[in-house]
């Protein structure tokens, strides 16, 4: 159960278009069409924004976007507002288990 | 509203124990698997546990495994996480969250408020 591994921050300005990525191995990433991404605000429950790799929950803006490449998944933000500053997590299903990235601070600009 | 309330946190000595509950609303609670995962002061995410919709299976974490058991009460709309011989590191904001699915663990779709266990002497 290693975690997976995030940048510890990016940064953005308004209107520019970011991508945080989340490596793991074949054993979870790579393995499973279940990636997940959450946003937390300082001082807040986390919120879902991607799941199954590319999917939006409802609600979700699509600025909001995933995908995957071998053991590598990304979130690409666009349109940055400053309202998208926060942490994310990217998350993957692990076999029987479920293993969290070290978080991305988003800074814009 | 609220869908997910936490409660049960506190502090608690090093080796002590401690149950925390979850409540659920809004929602078929008895239809979705449920999760428990904590934040430890400035860390970030950790998953910690899930049961299965009906109770009947569990996954752990190996960082918890043997110590801490998730449970849930679908009669009372509540899950359970007992805690026994806990130690500084398991000191933590929990969250109970909501699984997408019946019995897979997928996403964490709706998150509770957290409740804050801080485990020292």
């Amino acid at each position: 159960q290693s975690a997976l591994t995030q940048p510890a921050s990016v940064s953005g300005s308004p209107g520019q278009s970011i991508t945080i990525s989340c490596t793991g191995t074949s054993s979870d990433v790579g393995g499973y069409n279940l990636v997940s991404w959450y946003q937390q605000n300082p001082g807040k429950a986390p919120k879902l924004i991607i799941y199954e790799i590319n999917k939006r929950p409802s609600g979700v803006s699509n600025r909001f976007s995933g995908s995957r490449s071998g053991n590598t998944a990304s979130l690409t933000i666009s349109g940055l507002q400053a309202e998208d500053e926060a942490d994310y997590y990217c998350c993957s299903y692990a076999g029987s288990s479920m293993v969290f990235g070290g978080g991305t601070k988003l800074t814009v600009l | 509203q609220v869908p997910l309330v936490e409660s049960g946190g506190g502090v608690v000595q090093p080796g002590g124990s401690r149950r925390l509950s979850c409540a659920a609303s809004a929602f078929t609670f008895s239809s979705y698997g449920m999760h428990w995962v904590r934040q430890a002061p400035g860390k970030g995410l950790e998953w910690v546990a899930f049961v299965r919709y009906d109770g009947t299976k569990q996954y752990y974490a190996d960082s918890v495994k043997g110590r801490f058991t998730i449970s849930r009460d679908n009669s009372k709309n509540t899950l359970y996480l007992q805690m026994n011989s806990l130690r500084a590191e398991d000191t933590a904001v929990y969250y109970c969250a909501k699984e997408t699915q019946l019995e897979a663990l997928d996403a964490f779709e709706i998150w509770g408020q957290g409740t804050m266990v801080t485990v020292s002497s």
